[in-house]
């Protein structure tokens, strides 16, 4: 059974560009879930969306965005890149989409900004 | 706002020692405790979830406890082993939905 897939898995951006990151959940699972690791400020909530829609929502920038799509597969979106923007985005994934659920995480998307 | 802290933050210890690593939270009202293990530049790997009604897990040499009232979870590796080395994270989840508050980890260096 294959798990959370996440791509691209390295990238390099300039500022002021833009990123879209995307998130593949284990099959089944409806909802997904993506956290921005920084080594100062370490593993940070970003947003969650199950069903299509957005469950929650951390304390980030507008600039931060995502969507879900039918199947579950999730993006989600950086506009206007800055340099503190440069981090490891991790997406995870949950059967329940319930409050008890185990999340399974995939490797990650790890993003730099020059 | 839940806190989670880990103590301590960087751990070493010879092959075959039994340990004892430790997450504090503020907020006792939580749905449940994660336990990650992370690997150098890799993503995390679940090791065990306590629910909130129950005190404790077992997988393997991994034994994990819950004390809901006190605000901490222990994550206890039995026989440690040099693959055991990475860095280990606990996650509280509090309110609805999957958002999860991650400690800091605790790096852990099993050495032969």
């Amino acid at each position: 059974k294959a798990g959370v897939t996440q791509t691209p898995r390295y990238l390099i951006k300039t500022r002021g560009q833009q990123v879209t990151l995307s998130c593949s959940p284990i099959s089944g699972h409806r909802s997904v879930s993506w956290y921005q690791q920084t080594p100062g400020q370490g593993l940070q909530f970003l947003f969650e969306y199950f069903s299509e829609t957005q469950r929650n929502k951390g304390n980030f920038p507008g600039r931060f965005s995502g969507r879900q799509f039918s199947n579950s597969r999730s993006e989600m979106n950086v506009s206007t890149l800055e340099l503190g923007d440069s981090a490891l985005y991790l997406c995870a994934s949950s059967l329940q989409g319930v409050d008890t659920g185990e999340l399974f995480f995939g490797e990650g998307s790890r993003l730099t900004v020059l | 706002k839940q806190e989670v802290t880990q103590i301590p933050a960087a751990l070493s210890v010879p092959e075959g020692e039994n340990l004892v690593l430790n997450c504090s939270f503020t907020d006792s009202a939580i749905y449940n405790l994660q336990w990650f293990r992370q690997d150098p530049g890799k993503g995390l790997t679940s090791l065990l979830l306590i629910q909130s009604s129950q005190r404790e897990q077992t997988s393997g040499r991994l034994n994990a406890s819950l004390d809901k009232s006190s605000g901490r979870s222990t994550l206890y590796i039995a026989a440690s082993q040099p693959g055991d080395s990475a860095t280990y994270l606990c996650a509280a989840r509090t309110g609805g939905g999957n958002k999860l508050t991650f400690g800091t980890g605790t790096q852990l260096k099993v050495e032969l």
